[in-house]
């Protein structure tokens, strides 16, 4: 079974900080994504990552794949409230139309 | 592009009645689609795969005849959560593989996500 642990589970932190989320497993994959939800809605898709070792930079976030394809990090700089939400890394196996989502990652930005 | 709808966004109904959920591609087929289940402060359950014109493949545990998926057409599925229980109140959500047939720029395995129907059964 395909496993993907996401720390820390939970983040508060004052606007204007930098944090990073962790996205890590034992199996490789061949894409990653990153996904944002908050209360009541869909996740948005954030970014795909594809190839180990990729960094992607969306604004102020920053996107990396691990070399080996088992591994993700997502981090922000200078936090705003309203990136205030749940963070979600799903990664993809060649072949396999699922994803397999990791535990989650509920930040809060305060003023 | 690739917008995902459910519909409805919110349902109460009491327990022993049948609800159904409808998730529709807008802007583009798809082939597959996917339902999960979110429990309160949770990440994503995948409950079943769904392919247009084939029975839903379901995960480990899940009852395939109590959530009943059709799959009728290429923007169209539908999920039927028969018998409902209290138990059964969740956040219901589902997404569409968008196969890139000709859309430049997206990705085979992307997923592309409904916002979501919240179930509550008394």
């Amino acid at each position: 079974t395909q496993l993907l642990e996401q720390s820390p589970q939970f983040l508060s932190i004052q606007e204007g900080e930098n944090l990073t989320v962790y996205c890590n497993s034992s199996s490789v994959f061949s894409s990653l994504q990153w996904y944002r939800q908050e209360p009541g809605e869909g996740p948005v898709l954030l970014v795909t990552v594809v190839t180990g070792g990729e960094v992607k930079k969306l604004k102020r976030l920053t996107f990396q794949f691990g070399d080996a394809r088992k591994d993700s990090s997502l981090h922000i700089t200078a936090a705003q409230p309203g990136d205030t939400g749940l963070y979600l890394c799903a990664g993809a196996s060649t072949g396999f139309q699922k994803l397999v989502f990791g535990t989650g990652t509920r930040l809060l930005v305060s003023p | 592009g690739a917008v995902v709808s459910q519909h409805p966004s919110r349902v109460i109904c009491k327990s022993g009645t049948s609800v159904k959920i409808e998730c529709r591609s807008l802007d583009f087929q798809a082939t597959t689609m996917f339902w999960y289940r979110q429990f309160p402060k949770q990440s994503l359950m995948l409950m079943a795969t769904s392919n247009e014109g084939s029975k839903a493949t379901y995960e480990q545990g899940v009852e395939k005849d109590k959530f009943l998926i059709n799959h009728a057409s290429l923007t169209l599925s539908t999920l039927t959560v028969t018998s409902a229980h209290p138990e059964d109140s969740s956040f219901y959500i589902c997404s569409a593989n968008d196969r890139g047939r000709g859309h430049i720029g997206r990705s085979l395995e992307t997923q592309y996500f409904g916002p979501g129907t919240r179930l509550l059964v008394l």
